[in-house]
């Protein structure tokens, strides 16, 4: 069975900091993996779209990495801010055209 | 401006009531899909459909009706709700063709059954 899994589930940190979001996705054989912003009360929206040829994307301070081996992907953002906390969401697309989304990592960036 | 749009953006209603959340895109994209988030489970997808005419179940379609009769809309029928459907959902949409399939979301609806 597909499964994507981000941890942690929540995350504070001081303003500046560079930090690392985590998704972790069962089989390997994906067509693609999505990073998304949520914020409260409102509805996704894309930051960056990997496909499975890809090794990484960037996007300003984003920068999004993939792993099908060991069936990670990661979400750097550097000098973080606070207009950067929000909930992130990552979505593996597998054969089927189904979306998988994990249940998000809530970030709080501390002025 | 490019969008998906949903409506309404809150509903309350009572168990049995049929009701109808719309979904309409206007960048012609394919493929269209809907979504329910609920703490601690995440966004499910519940149907979702490739093009006009063309749907699939999802990982959570019962009690849940949808139909693709335009490419642009893709409304999400409740026939009888039950309390369990409360939930924030959402109506998303992409092209298929690969590198292009980035999902664009719509605001959201957030239903109550009472």
């Amino acid at each position: 069975k597909q499964e994507v899994t981000q941890i942690p589930a929540a995350l504070s940190v001081p303003e500046g900091e560079n930090l690392v979001l985590n998704c972790s996705f069962t089989d390997s054989a994906i067509y693609n993996l999505q990073w998304f912003r949520q914020d409260p009360g409102k509805g996704l929206t894309s930051l960056l779209l990997i496909q499975s040829s890809q090794r990484e994307q960037t996007s300003g301070r984003l920068n999004a990495s993939l792993d099908k081996s060991s069936g990670r992907s990661t979400l750097y953002i550097a000098a973080s801010q606070p207009g950067d906390s929000a909930t992130y969401l990552c979505a593996v697309m597998w054969a089927g055209n189904q979306f998988y989304f994990g249940t998000g990592t809530s970030l709080t960036v501390i002025p | 401006e490019a969008q998906v749009t949903q409506n309404p953006r809150y509903l309350i209603t009572v168990t049995g009531k049929k009701l109808t959340v719309t979904c309409s895109q206007n960048m012609n994209h394919e493929y269209m899909s809907w979504y329910r988030q609920d703490p601690g489970l995440g966004l499910r997808q519940i149907y979702y459909s490739m093009n006009v005419e063309v749907t699939d179940k999802g990982d959570v379609p019962e009690g849940y009706k949808v139909s693709r009769k335009e490419k642009r809309n893709f409304p999400l029928i409740l026939e009888s709700p039950s309390p369990n459907q409360t939930s924030l959902y959402f109506c998303a949409s992409s092209f298929l063709s690969s590198g292009a399939n980035v999902l664009t979301f719509g605001a959201g609806s957030r239903l109550t059954v009472l």
